[in-house]
């Protein structure tokens, strides 16, 4: 099962909006709304940000939001704050044997 | 409050044995899938195991099949990770995950819930 694609860096000026691009196949995520997305910072755990391609969780930030079409998921930042430098990672239910699979990761830097 | 604690990573030759345990409290442990998810330094996340709440289904990744054992003991709240046969490919910090909910009817879904993670070194 390979990763998703993601590329590898995004940047953005403070109070700019940012998207980044996940991109699967049929099998993963093009073939179901199970996409999610994880913000990493240096050290840390991952944290979830979005689930079910476009749903927050309690307490994250409403300038994170999802989207997907076909087979590449999108999360945009809006509104772009320091604290927002971070890995960025997607995630995805499959259909093949392995259950689930990640995405290649990308480091965002605010100019 | 959710948390979920590793431990048991170390420094292990290759072709060794670990155990990685990991404690949950703050939510209803049985019924919740839960998953390891590893990641090696400097290097993005790969997803290893998922298993569901009752700890009937496991899943693994092609990387570990064969060599990895997933369980749970629900009655102490703790998911297991045995390693068998480690490769200095192994290494990485190991998280444990708590699956969401089981919406939709699909309780593999989402990572809601991540731990510290564990480190695993695998050298000689």
């Amino acid at each position: 099962q390979s990763a998703l694609t993601q590329p590898a860096s995004v940047s953005g000026s403070p109070g700019q909006s940012i998207t980044i691009s996940c991109t699967g196949t049929s099998s993963d995520v093009g073939g179901y709304n199970y996409v999610s997305w994880y913000q990493q910072h240096p050290g840390k755990a991952p944290k979830l940000i979005i689930y079910h391609v476009s749903y927050r969780p309690s307490g994250v930030s409403n300038r994170f939001s999802g989207s997907k079409s076909g087979n590449t998921a999108s999360l945009t930042i809006s509104g772009l704050q320091t604290e927002d430098e971070a890995d960025y990672y997607c995630s995805s239910f499959t259909s093949t044997t392995t259950l689930y699979v990640f995405g290649t990761g990308t480091e965002v830097t605010v100019l | 409050e959710v948390q979920m604690l590793e431990s048991g990573g170390a420094l292990v030759q290759p072709g060794k044995s670990l155990r990685l345990s990991c404690v949950a409290s703050g939510f209803t442990f049985s019924s919740y899938a839960m998953s390891w998810v590893r990641q090696a330094p400097g290097k993005g996340l790969e997803w290893v195991s998922g298993i569901g709440g009752s700890g009937g289904n496991t899943y693994y990744a092609d990387s570990v099949k064969g060599r990895f054992t997933i369980s749970r003991d629900n009655s102490k709240n703790t998911l297991y990770l045995q390693m068998n046969s480690l490769r200095a490919e192994d290494t990485a910090v190991y998280y444990c995950a708590k699956f969401g909910d089981c919406s939709g009817g699909n309780c593999y879904s989402y990572f809601q819930h991540w731990g510290q993670g564990t480190l695993v070194t695998v050298s000689s």
